[in-house]
């Protein structure tokens, strides 16, 4: 089955830019997804097909995907984008089913 | 607007069987996938299924196969997961999302149902 590696924490300092990468096999052929998951409540969609925003998901946060490595950007970092961030994929080997990343808490220091 | 309600919190007996629900509002419910997920405690989330209640073709993660039951009744928006012998490992939180299908996103989710087992 597919496999998404993230790192488990990065920390930025407010108002810095804090980078969260998502690392598959030729990821870079696959639409992916991010959420972002805060203490005690459900995951909200940030970004979907690698860089598109849902209304209401302020432009500080971007995506980008290439090769292997899918990344998450949060510019101007503020205290409220503490949480976890999880990656997501479609896996349309014969499994044919959704795989999440493991997640990396983002800690603004 | 979009709105994926489900049924409360439960605390449960391992052995015991479960059924918790998800109600859709707001959109075509037979013209979505939905999705559910588990979320151990202090951990990630991990997908256990999806169904579509258009026509009620389901798919299971290898993972979840044989251990739980996805279902659905158009007629009242709702979606299930349910559980005929719970074990004491099936404590977490349990959201539903909705999915456009394939590569699609999970784009609404549920604000989840916490299962704890005690015994």
């Amino acid at each position: 089955s597919y496999l998404l590696t993230q790192p488990p924490s990065v920390s930025v300092a407010p108002g810095k830019t804090a980078r969260i990468t998502c690392g598959g096999y030729n990821i870079g052929s696959k639409g992916v997804h991010w959420y972002q998951q805060k203490p005690g409540q459900a995951p909200l969609l940030v970004i979907y097909y690698d860089s598109d925003r849902p209304s209401g998901i302020p432009e500080r946060f971007s995506g980008s995907n290439s090769g292997n490595t899918a990344t998450l950007t949060v510019s101007r970092v503020e205290a409220g984008d503490e949480a976890d961030y999880y990656c997501q994929v479609w896996d349309s080997s014969s499994d044919h089913q959704v795989v999440f990343g493991g997640g990396t808490k983002l800690t603004v220091l | 607007e979009v709105q994926l309600v489900q049924s409360g919190a439960e605390v449960k007996k391992p052995g015991e069987s479960l059924k918790i629900s998800c109600k859709g509002s707001g959109y075509r419910f037979t013209s979505y996938w939905i999705a559910w997920v588990r979320q151990m405690p202090g951990k990630g989330l991990e997908w256990m299924g999806i169904i579509y209640p258009g026509d009620s073709d389901t798919r299971y993660s290898p993972s979840f196969q044989g251990q739980v039951t996805i279902s659905a009744d158009k007629s009242i928006s709702t979606a299930y997961l349910q559980w005929s012998s719970l074990k004491a490992s099936d404590t977490a939180m349990y959201y539903c999302a909705r999915h456009g299908g394939a590569a699609r996103p999970l784009d609404y989710w549920g604000q989840g149902t916490l299962v704890t087992l005690s015994s």
